[in-house]
């Protein structure tokens, strides 16, 4: 079983359209959570951390689910500037390890 | 503008050159990263350097040989290569390796083994 699991899409959505990416994470030892974003080409860059309470950030909300393993990302409003590809992460903090990295969920927004 | 440097950006070589792929931080930070990004496939952790010292060799064949002679610095030495190993390098750093919030990447280096 991998170990942070995402649909990799693509997901295709019109402008203002509300859009929920889901990944799963196989490791219970796993302490951190977050979502990065790559453009194109780019580097991926932290979009959000993720906490067990949920947080937004703007039209960003990710929850996190302990129990069941499970991250989301959800997009209100999508703008044609989100098209990108997102990552899960994950981190079990032990000394010397790193953080891992889902094959990410692609999202086109269109006009 | 970004606090982690790649160069080269690019890079086209023979399976049987030698060349280095270098990064840089100007973040203050401890511990360096070497990523391995393929087509269709999960970003791949290839080493570790928390303090200079290498915590995590992970399972990367010999051809590929990093360094770190300081914080700041690390290289990957590449000789040998094969085509699969065409990919998207990226450098990454953070603050030290057991309280990782947030990895800074670099531009990365697109290399093409011909």
């Amino acid at each position: 079983r991998k170990e942070v699991e995402q649909d990799p899409g693509p997901f295709n959505v019109p402008e203002g359209a509300t859009v929920a990416f889901n990944c799963t994470y196989s490791n219970s030892a796993s302490q951190s959570f977050f979502w990065y974003r790559q453009d194109c080409r780019k580097e991926p860059k932290l979009l959000m951390s993720v906490y067990s309470s949920g947080n937004e950030d703007g039209r960003f909300t990710a929850q996190l689910n302990r129990a069941s393993q499970y991250i989301s990302l959800l997009i209100r409003d999508s703008k044609l500037s989100d098209s990108a590809t997102y990552l899960c992460v994950v981190n079990i903090h032990q000394a010397g390890t790193a953080l891992i990295f889902g094959k990410g969920t692609t999202l086109s927004v269109s006009s | 503008e970004t606090g982690v440097t790649q160069t080269p950006r690019h890079l086209v070589m023979g399976m049987t050159n030698k060349k280095s792929l270098k990064c840089e931080q100007h973040l203050g930070h401890n511990a360096m990263y070497w990523y391995k990004q393929s087509a269709k496939k999960p970003l791949e952790l290839m080493f570790v350097y928390n303090f200079k010292e290498q915590t995590e060799n992970n399972s990367v064949p010999s051809r590929f040989s990093p360094e770190c002679p300081n914080s700041s610095h690390l290289f990957l030495h590449l000789h040998t290569l094969q085509p699969e190993d065409s990919a998207l390098y990226l450098c990454a750093s953070s603050q030290d390796t057991t309280q990782v919030y947030e990895a800074f990447f670099g531009q990365g280096t697109r290399l093409t083994v011909v």
